[in-house]
């Protein structure tokens, strides 16, 4: 199987501030990375697919990047409505494999 | 629109069975490969089964293999999860999705269902 190692497991910061999670594989995905971003009571929504790919209407300041095995989420300037906790997962193969999670939070 | 709407969750005790059913409209539904996902209370993502797009081949966690059966109907456009010997480490959010591979705009969730495993 296929570890996904997320980090931070939490992170806080002001409005404005460039943010940076980031995911390394325990092998080679082939780019096959999403990024999620979820809020409390609600389904994981998609921003990013092919590791850096940016889905139809998620806002600019969201971007990933890497290859191989060690990938970046990057919030280029944090909101208040960026306040959620974000998850990486690999779909090179079956298991399916998430990151630990990332809570942001708002200094 | 695309939809996913999960639905048979609830309160079963420790050892019993749950069948869950996940609707599918406004995608091609016997197109994509489906999956389940589940999150327990507080915790993470933690993917639980896929199926293949015809429902020949089904894939499960360690957690819940032996235990949990996918399957799917394509003419009603409906994913399954049959939950037998239910555990209180079972008890989680219940979503379904297509996780397979598709490229842009065209991976989706439904909203979950809980299942509560508890005597």
């Amino acid at each position: 199987d296929i570890q996904m190692t997320q980090s931070p497991s939490s992170l806080s910061a002001s409005v404005g501030d460039r943010v940076t999670i980031t995911c390394q594989a325990s092998q080679d995905i082939n780019n096959y990375l999403n990024w999620y971003q979820q809020k409390p009571g609600n389904a994981p929504k998609l921003l990013i697919y092919d590791a850096s790919n940016l889905e139809t209407g998620v806002p600019s300041r969201f971007s990933g990047s890497g290859s191989g095995t060690d990938f970046t989420f990057t919030i280029s300037s944090l909101q208040p409505e960026d306040v959620a906790t974000y998850y990486c997962r690999q779909y090179e193969s079956l298991p399916y494999t998430f990151g630990q999670g990332t809570k942001l939070e708002i200094k | 629109e695309v939809q996913l709407l999960e639905s048979g969750g609830g309160l079963v005790q420790p050892g019993g069975s749950l069948r869950l059913s996940c609707a599918a409209s406004g995608f091609a539904f016997s197109s994509h490969a489906m999956s389940w996902v589940r999150q327990a209370p507080g915790k993470g993502l933690e993917w639980v089964s896929s199926i293949s797009i015809n429902g020949g081949s089904a894939y499960y966690a360690d957690s819940v293999k032996g235990r949990f059966t996918t399957s799917r109907d394509n003419t009603k456009n409906t994913l399954f999860l049959q939950m037998n010997s239910l555990r209180t480490d079972d008890t989680a959010v219940y979503y379904c999705a297509n996780l397979a591979y598709c490229g842009g705009d065209c991976q989706f969730w439904g909203p979950g269902t809980l299942v509560t495993v508890s005597s």
